[in-house]
């Protein structure tokens, strides 16, 4: 089975703090994403990558930067968090060929306080 | 870019009702509409797709309907079981090179006895 995993699952951190959510798949994916996930907002997306060394803006971007040094890890930074940042953030992984299922990690919740 | 409206934020069945959701899109080339489920504090779940070469896509319980003249799909559950209670959420995306899911905001599906 696919196997995505977020790290910290869990994670508190001060206003203008930098935060860095990592995430690592052995599915041997070219695509991952990240999403985060309020109330009333659904799922939204804020960085993807096609691939080691490739990231694109999503489309909410703003306030996050994206890392994907290697196939398998791809981080989401938080230079400078702010409490509206508070969230849960998904991250997603999936083979990126045409129309097919994507498979998600467990997710992490960040507070920022 | 592509935004997915899912109409109903709650749903309540009975055991053993039939539940709809509703999920509308506005890209005309999107190609490829997967549900995720997503239970209690747990992450999402690829539940079942359909793409944009068939109207009609059915299995065991689920069936997806997807009327692309009006750019409209849907999520009918038969049978509902308690396990059936979740949140799901619709999504689309068109192919290029892999782009990333749209979700809708989610519907919150009780099945009560």
């Amino acid at each position: 089975e696919a196997a995505v995993t977020q790290s910290p699952r869990n994670k508190v951190a001060v206003t203008g703090g930098k935060v860095t959510l990592s995430c690592n798949q052995t599915n041997n994916h070219n695509n991952m994403y990240w999403y985060r996930q309020d109330t009333g907002h659904g799922l939204r997306l804020i960085h993807y990558s096609y691939g080691a060394g490739s990231t694109e803006k999503g489309d909410i971007p703003d306030g996050y930067k994206a890392s994907r040094p290697s196939q398998e890890n791809f981080s989401l930074i938080l230079e400078l968090a702010t409490p509206s940042q508070t969230s849960v953030y998904f991250c997603a992984s999936g083979p990126g060929t045409a129309n097919t299922e994507v498979f998600f990690g467990k997710g992490t919740r960040l507070t920022v306080v | 870019g592509e935004k997915v409206e899912q109409h109903q934020s709650t749903l309540s069945v009975r055991e053993g009702d039939s539940a709809v959701i509703n999920c509308t899109y506005t890209d005309t080339a999107s190609s490829y509409f997967p549900w995720y489920k997503q239970e209690a504090g747990k992450s999402l779940h690829f539940v079942i797709d359909i793409r944009s070469n068939v109207d009609r896509k059915q299995s065991q319980r689920l069936t997806v309907l997807l009327d692309k003249k009006a750019k409209r799909f849907s999520l009918h559950i038969t049978a509902t079981q308690p396990e059936d209670s979740a949140i799901y959420f619709c999504a689309a995306s068109k192919y290029q090179g892999g782009r990333a899911l749209i979700f809708g905001t989610g519907t919150t599906v009780s099945v009560s006895p």
